[in-house]
């Protein structure tokens, strides 16, 4: 069974600090990876994708993600964190079955 | 190009009655999937269609229930309503295979009382 397993709740940081929120999955073959985002009372919003290529990848909103075959990771990145990043994001892993799997979610704070 | 459209936004329902959520998938796209969403169990997968046929299924009870239509559009039902019903219902539309791509909509809050 496919699983995304994101060990931080919460997470506060400064605006125009980096950030990387991390996420483990399990999945027996290659899988397909999402990041998701979601404003509050909002639906999820997709910022990247990877199937298949270049471990790295680039999203919108200036976030950026790799995968890490060896360590069944794919954490997502953002070299400059703005206040309006403020939400929650999701990671998400789907394989040959064509549901989504997601992670329980990492609650982002900006502080000023 | 118009997102996925779900109605209605907000829904109180009393606890024994049924409640009909839509979801109007965005134009070209042929795949729905229907999620939900609560504190305690996060984002969990009820169903998905394609070309008005049922793909899979999540692991809920047969009191939610969901069906396609032939322009894709396509709604969700939940009988016999229960306060643990409460949630955030997501409607996602994806151009074919959902596994490559999936929109998803503002969601439908259905509160149980």
């Amino acid at each position: 069974a496919q699983s995304v397993t994101q060990p931080d709740i919460h997470i506060t940081v400064s605006e125009g600090a980096s950030l990387e929120l991390r996420c483990n999955y399990s999945y027996g073959a290659t899988p397909y990876l999402f990041w998701y985002v979601q404003s509050p009372g909002q639906g999820l919003q997709l910022l990247l994708k990877y199937f298949s290529g270049d471990t790295l990848v680039q999203g919108i909103k200036g976030f950026e993600a790799e995968f890490k075959r060896s360590q069944s990771s794919f954490n997502l990145r953002k070299p400059s964190v703005h206040w309006s990043d403020a939400a929650e994001y999701f990671c998400a892993v789907s394989g040959t079955a064509s549901k989504l799997t997601f992670g329980t979610g990492t609650r982002l704070q900006v502080t000023l | 190009k118009a997102g996925v459209t779900q109605t209605p936004r907000y829904l109180i329902k009393t606890r024994g009655q049924q409640v009909t959520l839509s979801c109007s998938p965005i134009s070209g796209h042929r795949s729905v999937s229907w999620y939900q969403q609560t504190p305690g169990q996060g984002l969990q997968f009820l169903f998905e269609y394609f070309s008005e046929t049922q793909r899979n299924k999540g692991n809920f009870p047969g009191r939610f229930s969901g069906r396609q239509f032939s322009n894709s559009r396509s709604e969700m039902n939940v009988s016999t309503l229960e306060l643990g019903d409460s949630a955030l219902y997501l409607c996602a539309s994806g151009p074919g295979v959902m596994n490559t791509e999936a929109f998803f909509g503002q969601g439908t809050r259905l509160t149980v009382v």
